[in-house]
């Protein structure tokens, strides 16, 4: 069965600090995966998607079929990225996204 | 990116009331949209899936006759809590995709708060 699984209910780092966000997932199809995240009181927003290899906000995450992860990493944390994130994956069946249950990161000055 | 909006951004309403909820796609078409469920501090739970034209497909133990969905355009899709209860009270967010994009991308709306007394 589909499933995604973000081991991490909360990370804590200080600021400067590298950060990993660990997702895992587990879908017979092709996987695409997203990572999103929530600002306080703020709207959902996609933060990257494996297919466009983007950067944002320095944040990388690359798709290891073989480890079935998609490790969302910033080198150097900033105090703005304190937020919710939650990885997701996208079954082409049906355009479903199938979420992780979050973590909560937060940067300590 | 893709704008979605939701309205209204939070509703207060009496228990046995009805209470719907609008999910708008501002600038582009989408054939399907979802809605979800947000408790404090948990993740997003998937309700429907709102398919434009047609009947929309609800996830396992969501009440279709609770919970409306109407998906009269493709940019419009409605979410109508029916005689609302306090158990109703929570987050609802909407999301479209963006099928002109080569890989659809979930773009979600702002969430609508519903506490119901």
């Amino acid at each position: 069965a589909q499933r995604v699984t973000q081991p991490e209910k909360l990370l804590s780092v200080f600021k400067g600090a590298p950060v990993e966000l660990k997702c895992n997932y587990s879908y017979s199809g092709s996987p695409e995966l997203f990572w999103y995240v929530q600002y306080s009181r703020q709207r959902l927003q996609l933060l990257l998607r494996h297919i466009s290899r983007e950067s944002i906000k320095g944040f990388t995450a690359d798709l290891n079929k073989g480890e079935t992860s998609f490790h969302l990493k910033k080198p150097f944390a900033q105090e703005e990225d304190s937020a919710m994130y939650y990885c997701a994956l996208l079954m082409d069946s049906n355009y479903q996204l199938i979420w992780g249950a979050g973590t909560k990161l937060i940067i300590k000055p | 990116g893709a704008v979605v909006s939701q309205h209204p951004s939070w509703v207060i309403c009496k228990s046995g009331t009805s209470v719907k909820i609008e999910c708008r796609s501002l600038d582009f078409q989408a054939t399907t949209m979802f809605w979800y469920r947000q408790f404090p501090k948990q993740s997003l739970m998937l309700m429907a899936t709102s398919n434009e034209g047609s009947k929309a497909t609800y996830e396992q133990g969501v009440e279709k006759d609770k919970f409306l969905i109407n998906h009269a355009s493709l940019t419009l899709s409605t979410l109508t809590v029916t005689s609302a209860h306090p158990e109703d009270s929570s987050f609802y967010i909407c999301s479209a995709g963006d099928r002109s994009e080569i890989r659809e991308t979930q773009y979600f709306g702002p969430g609508t708060r519903l506490l119901v007394l």
